[in-house]
């Protein structure tokens, strides 16, 4: 099992353009989630799904859109990208959308928008 | 709605010496209360959680936590560290009944030293 994979690793954007970060997991997890990590603030939730077809917003969700069209696969996008969303952001998974499931967190993708 | 607070930033601390790394909480309902761990670099790993019962968790890598109702917290403790628990450390809850939406503290960053 590779877990949860996110791509790219890395990724520098120019203001106002859009992107796509990857994220799969091979684990048959239903839910599946997206945070960013800024430095001092911990992680924040930007949306969530419960299983394909269902997403919903999380703490931090302008910006963002998301899909779920499969059950592996949850990308991220950025409409227009914005120097405030520079940021370290996580890709998780856990086994259903109950509070007690641990949740698996991917590597993390790098993005700074210049 | 919940808030974590972890009381340090930064815990600095000789090898084979104790830690404890200290976590309040904050919710009107019964959360689930996690400790993660994340390495330079990578995503976030689980270290331990606490559901119900005993209030004192035992998790991977030596490490052990004691949910505490009446003070609101949840501190992690280690009885001899090692160079290798470098790392930053991430306490975060859930609510209990509902979603998986990890609320997290700020992260302390634990510096083990020769």
């Amino acid at each position: 099992n590779a877990g949860v994979t996110q791509t790219p690793k890395f990724q520098v954007l120019k203001t106002g353009q859009s992107m796509t970060l990857q994220c799969a997991q091979d684990m048959n997890h239903e839910y599946m989630s997206w945070y960013r990590q800024d430095p001092g603030m911990g992680l924040r939730l930007i949306h969530y799904s419960v299983g394909a077809g269902i997403t919903d917003q999380g703490e931090v969700p302008n910006g963002y859109n998301v899909s779920r069209s499969t059950t592996e696969d949850f990308p991220l996008r950025l409409l227009s990208a914005a120097p405030s969303q520079t940021s370290v952001y996580f890709c998780a998974s856990s086994y259903s959308g109950a509070g007690d499931q641990p949740q698996h967190f991917g590597d993390g993708t790098r993005l700074s928008i210049l | 709605a919940q808030s974590v607070t972890q009381l340090d930033s930064q815990v600095p601390v000789f090898e084979e010496a104790p830690v404890e790394l200290r976590c309040n909480y904050s919710s009107s309902v019964s959360v689930y209360l996690f400790w993660y761990v994340q390495y330079p670099n990578q995503g976030l790993q689980l270290l331990l959680k606490y559901l119900s019962g005993s209030t004192l968790v035992k998790g991977i890598n030596g490490f052990e936590a004691e949910f505490n109702k009446s003070q609101t917290s949840f501190h992690l403790r280690k009885p001899s560290v090692h160079i290798s628990d470098t790392a930053e450390y991430f306490c975060a809850v859930t609510q209990n009944g509902g979603y998986n939406k990890l609320i997290f503290g700020a992260g302390t960053r634990l510096a083990v030293h020769p």
